[in-house]
């Protein structure tokens, strides 16, 4: 089947880091997407891997194991806006389509 | 700047009305997607279009229907809304090819509609 898991909430301290775990079964990996989503808005676009390593823009980083079926968003510097829901996403096959995960609720604390 | 605009923000509609969601991108894009967010799940994908009249099913596509006549827009159909059809939409666009950042997708602001 195809799956992707992601820890529903966590909580960190603003100027912290903090890192978000996805993990994915699915047939015919094509990429995984990060996205930032605030309460009540549209999904914004954060990164993309597609081989596996590491990928810097920033304060966020994203990491990705093919053979482990996994990736991580790591944030530093943490701000107040970032607190915000992080979803994850994989490109299945040769087709347009994502799964996405549920999301992570990220909450942070002054 | 891509943009995707979704014609309303918040909808209210009574059981078994028919219900018309647009969205409209200025990117040229290839590729579009209807999608509903409710808390706790993922984003679940109603149905997708890679070209003009095209259209694919997506994992929910029951009680859907999409029209995509022109490029630039592309619509969802709720023939008679349900209560269980209250939740959050979102139109998304790509420019297309798997596997690469050309299938970044770029979501519009959402529809929250509520059936009564």
């Amino acid at each position: 089947g195809q799956n992707i898991d992601q820890p529903t909430e966590m909580t960190a301290t603003e100027g912290a880091i903090v890192q978000i775990n996805c993990t994915y079964q699915t047939s015919g990996f094509n990429g995984l997407f990060w996205y930032q989503q605030h309460a009540g808005e549209a999904p914004t676009f954060l990164s993309y891997n597609v081989l596996d390593g590491l990928e810097e823009k920033g304060r966020f980083s994203s990491f990705l194991s093919r053979s482990k079926g996994y990736s991580y968003l790591l944030l530093k510097e943490l701000q107040m806006k970032d607190s915000a829901s992080y979803l994850c996403a994989v490109c299945r096959g040769s087709n347009y389509q994502l799964i996405w995960g549920a999301g992570t609720k990220l909450i942070i604390k002054p | 700047d891509v943009k995707v605009t979704q014609s309303s923000r918040y909808l209210v509609k009574r059981t078994g009305e028919k219900v018309f969601l647009e969205c409209v991108q200025d990117m040229d894009h290839e590729n579009m997607f209807w999608y509903r967010q409710d808390p706790g799940l993922g984003l679940r994908l109603i149905y997708f279009s890679y070209d003009v009249k095209m259209k694919e099913k997506g994992d929910i596509p029951e009680g859907y229907s999409v029209s995509r006549e022109k490029k630039e827009r592309f619509s969802l159909i709720l023939e008679s809304a349900s209560t269980n059809q209250t939740s959050m939409y979102l139109c998304a666009s790509s420019l297309g090819g798997p596997g690469t950042v050309q299938n970044i997708q770029y979501f519009g602001a959402g529809t929250r509609l509520s059936v009564l």
